[in-house]
């Protein structure tokens, strides 16, 4: 079945960078996203990867896609205080148009 | 003005009630989701609905209902609330684009007593 898994908590200092991790099981994956939650909001998205890449940058985000390990990471260069919030890992399969969350990793900054 | 709007913002009621969660949106988008969430659950699917008259369940859909009045409308309803239904609700857009981004509602804060 599709699983997508994050660890729920990940505190960084500010300026050091974050990695946000995240596994999914099933390798028919399309699209893969990474939504970010602030306090009392919904989701907006990040960034998202095609299936078909290896890395995906903008500006200080950096997504690494590891198709053979299923393995997926969000890194956060010079991690500030507004970056503070709960990060989504999602996936899409080409034989459906939902998404399928992970449960969320709870980023906070340390001074 | 917010795209995905949410109604009420927050909601305390008592076990065996009807509630009505409402979802407008001024995006024009086709399809409109409803998600749980709760802590270290992540959002779960309810329903969702891809036009006017497509309905679909998610993957914890026992429990509630929804009704997709117009393209731009569509509800949540809890027939007869239960304490384990407490949680943060969304709303949730999207068009046909292929990469299938989804636009979500500021959520509903749902409390069950």
């Amino acid at each position: 079945g599709e699983d997508v898994e994050q660890s729920l908590f990940l505190s960084v200092r500010e300026g050091d960078s974050s990695v946000i991790n995240c596994t999914y099981t099933d390798s028919s994956s399309t699209y893969l996203y990474w939504y970010k939650q602030e306090p009392g909001a919904g989701l907006q998205l990040l960034t998202y990867i095609f299936s078909n890449m290896d890395m995906k940058q903008d500006q200080r985000l950096t997504v690494l896609l590891n198709k053979k390990d299923k393995h997926l990471s969000l890194r956060i260069a010079d991690t500030q205080t507004g970056d503070s919030a709960i990060y989504f890992c999602a996936v899409t399969y080409s034989s459906a148009s939902k998404i399928i969350f992970g449960s969320g990793t709870r980023l906070s900054i340390r001074p | 003005d917010a795209d995905v709007t949410q109604t009420p913002r927050n909601r305390i009621t008592k076990t065996g009630k009807r509630i009505m969660l409402e979802c407008s949106q001024t995006k024009g988008h086709d399809r409109m989701y409803w998600y749980r969430q709760d802590p270290g659950l992540g959002l779960r699917l309810i329903y969702y609905s891809f036009d006017v008259k497509d309905i679909n369940k998610g993957e914890i859909s026992d429990g509630y209902s929804v009704s997709r009045q117009a393209q731009a409308k569509f509800s949540l309803s809890l027939e007869s609330a239960i304490p384990n239904q407490t949680a943060l609700y969304f709303c949730a857009t999207s068009d046909r684009s292929s990469y299938n981004e989804q636009f979500f509602g500021p959520g509903t804060r749902l409390t069950v007593l």
